[in-house]
């Protein structure tokens, strides 16, 4: 089934704790990205990545990072998390960067940082 | 991406026919218009994509005027699973890196 795939679905974490969210997809889609969503703002793009090996900020990338080693995964990292990045974050690909191919997201991770 | 304007809320019951409309009066020549829809805490899903005149799949109908200045999903026989936020994305790049979802109409269905 063809599906992007994040975990996991709910991360709990304090302060100052790594953590690593990861995305993989199966689609071999060249384009992939990070959003998170939080109550009243809608979904707000974190990283975007065109290719291996070609990631890009989005509109809120501060306190983020993100490696595209593989076309499959799209691995986001929070180094040193803090409670404003309590959040809702999503995962998508899609066919290419361009264009109007569909969007496809993974189902989510709750993230609480205390 | 030209900018949409949409209904934030709409209440509808079930089995009765529901129509969005998004208005995007800057449309441009090569942009398509794209609906997505979220029900609560999972992704976005691509519903349905048209340029012009009108769109049917399994999921819904858009109906696109000549102008272009706006759109219409239509969801036929609505059901409480249908109750969910619907995005209206209109752009020659709204499937990558330019993709900007505003707030949505909120859907509600009820029984």
């Amino acid at each position: 089934e063809a599906q992007v795939t994040q975990n996991p679905r709910y991360l709990i974490t304090v302060t100052g704790k790594k953590l690593t969210v990861t995305c993989s997809q199966n689609m071999n889609h060249e384009y992939m990205s990070w959003y998170r969503q939080d109550p009243g703002l809608g979904l707000r793009q974190i990283y975007y990545s065109m290719n291996v090996e070609v990631t890009d900020k989005g509109d809120v990338p501060e306190g983020y990072k993100v490696s595209r080693k593989e076309k499959r995964n799209f691995p986001l990292i929070l180094e040193s998390p803090s409670p404003n990045q309590t959040s809702l974050y999503f995962c998508a690909s899609s066919l290419s960067g361009t264009g109007v191919p569909p969007l496809h997201f993974g189902n989510g991770t709750r993230l609480t940082v205390t | 991406l030209a900018k949409t304007t949409q209904p934030i809320s709409m209440d509808s019951y079930e089995g009765q026919e529901v129509n969005i409309t998004c208005s995007h009066n800057n449309i441009a020549t090569n942009d398509y218009i794209t609906w997505y829809q979220q029900f609560p805490s999972q992704g976005p899903r691509f519903i349905i994509q048209g340029y012009k005149t009108k769109v049917t799949n399994e999921v819904a109908s858009l109906f696109i005027p000549a102008d272009r200045k706006s759109s219409t999903l239509s969801l036929p026989r609505v059901s409480l699973s249908d109750t969910a936020v619907y995005y209206c994305l209109v752009g020659e790049d709204t499937g990558g890196f330019k993709t900007i979802f505003g707030a949505g109409t909120r859907l509600f269905v009820k029984a």
